[in-house]
């Protein structure tokens, strides 16, 4: 069976850090990746989008990045955080193809 | 712009009553309504509805979808304080879901 693996869990991080939150998938090939964001009161948004490895489409312009070294690993990145990247971070996978995604347990990200 | 739109955002009901989660929709390239449960951390899923009229059923959970009228229902019967949670529906656009702000829903004793 497919399981997902987002960590770490929590982080606190001061403003100006780097960020790297990592997200690998298993029981499955070349699976649709994505990280979303949800912020406190707010629905989840999505924020990069990967189809295959080296292939990430942003749907929001921001301080992130991402990146698919291999075919089951989603990386989020920023190389200087600030307060407004604090939120719930949840990476999720689905079958190309599918739109029913499943979800890691998420990360919450608190920036000081 | 694609827009999924829930109501009502919050909600308090005693243990046995009956629920109804409403969500519309207006998403492009449209393919299917997803619901799901987040209690504390991962969303898990619920429903995917494809077909409009055709109920979606599990337990006491049950959701249909209105391809004509844009929207969704997520009916749950004899509510437990296990259904606490946050409800999400999201539209398929073929690449992704498109999430609305949720509904919270706090099941009391």
């Amino acid at each position: 069976s497919q399981t997902i693996h987002q960590w770490p869990a929590t982080l606190v991080q001061p403003v100006g850090s780097p960020l790297s939150l990592e997200c690998t998938v298993e029981g499955t090939s070349n699976p649709n990746l994505y990280w979303y964001r949800q912020a406190a009161g707010r629905g989840l948004q999505l924020l990069f989008y990967s189809v295959g490895i080296g292939q990430i489409s942003s749907e929001v312009p921001q301080n992130l990045s991402a990146s698919r070294p291999q075919d089951r690993q989603f990386i989020l990145s920023s190389k200087k955080l600030l307060l407004s990247d604090s939120g719930f971070y949840l990476c999720a996978w689905s079958i190309t193809g599918t739109g029913l995604a499943f979800f890691g347990q998420g990360t919450r990200l608190t920036v000081v | 712009e694609d827009k999924v739109v829930q109501s009502p955002l919050s909600l308090v009901v005693h243990e046995g009553d009956t629920v109804t989660l409403n969500c519309s929709y207006e998403v492009t390239n449209f393919r299917s309504l997803l619901w799901y449960k987040q209690e504390k951390k991962a969303p898990t899923f619920l429903f995917m509805l494809t077909s409009s009229g055709i109920e979606k059923k599990s337990g006491r959970l049950s959701s249909i979808l209105d391809k004509k009228e844009l929207f969704s229902i997520l009916n749950i019967t004899a509510t437990q304080t296990g259904d606490s949670a946050i409800y999400l529906c999201a539209g398929e656009s073929g690449y992704a879901l498109n999430f609305g702000k949720g509904t919270s829903l706090l099941v009391t004793p």
